[in-house]
């Protein structure tokens, strides 16, 4: 039973930013929202995390809406390499991985 | 920084044979997790291990057993191997934050089963 609600698809111009969403509308009080991206088949990769709070690191922004039902991961220039599945997974301890969205970013 | 080391990084077996993938946790990691992921499909949580203990299982097949030693690396075998067993073994490993948990994946395993 998936726990997540994301696109199925995406598509960004390089340099642009990509604003990916996600509903977890039944987060519990200790769940984080954490997004991870994989990369043809290779490992996940992490991306960022967040428990109520924004967040933002190298990689990326992680804007969490209030009631925690829904966030929105913003990568600000994405660039070819950026190409991958990106997973929104709400969890405290092992990760149910969903569908996922396939992001393109096109030159 | 150190990340999660996986061996071998590629397996080709037999049907019926056994395998024994290995993973090395990132440094002071205390937590392994195993994961399987099919050919177009998405990472399926196998089993977990907190401090050499069994902490969670997943959807392994009685067929696989794993285990997490004294220096924390943790091997999954996995015996009377099918063609469906087929897949990415992705071992990630964790340790408890202030923030949470945050899990580090290996660059997986490639088993095929012939």
């Amino acid at each position: 039973d998936a726990k997540t609600t994301q696109p199925p698809s995406m598509d960004c111009a390089e340099g642009r930013a990509a604003n990916l969403p996600c509903n977890h509308s039944t987060i519990s009080g200790n769940e984080y929202v954490y997004w991870y991206r994989q990369i043809h088949s290779q490992g996940p990769q992490y991306i960022i995390h967040g428990l109520k709070n924004n967040e933002t690191n190298e990689m990326a922004s992680l804007i969490i809406t209030e009631d925690r039902k829904s966030s929105t991961l913003i990568l600000p220039h994405a660039t070819l390499r950026d190409t991958a599945v990106y997973y929104c997974i709400v969890s405290w301890d092992k990760l149910s991985f969903g569908a996922g969205t396939t992001v393109t970013v096109r030159a | 920084a150190a990340g999660v080391i996986q061996s071998p990084r590629h397996l080709i077996k037999e049907k019926r044979e056994t395998a024994t993938l290995k993973c090395y946790p990132i440094p002071r990691h205390d937590t392994v997790y195993w994961y399987q992921q099919g050919p177009g499909q998405d990472p399926q949580f196998l089993i977990s291990f907190y401090e050499k203990m069994q902490s969670d299982k997943g959807s392994i097949p009685d067929r696989f057993s794993a285990q997490q030693f004294s220096d924390y690396h943790s091997e999954l075998n996995m015996s009377s191997l099918e063609l469906g067993d087929s897949a990415l073994y992705f071992c990630a490993s964790s340790r408890l934050t202030s923030r949470g948990e945050t899990q580090y994946f290996g660059p997986g395993t490639r088993l095929l089963v012939l």
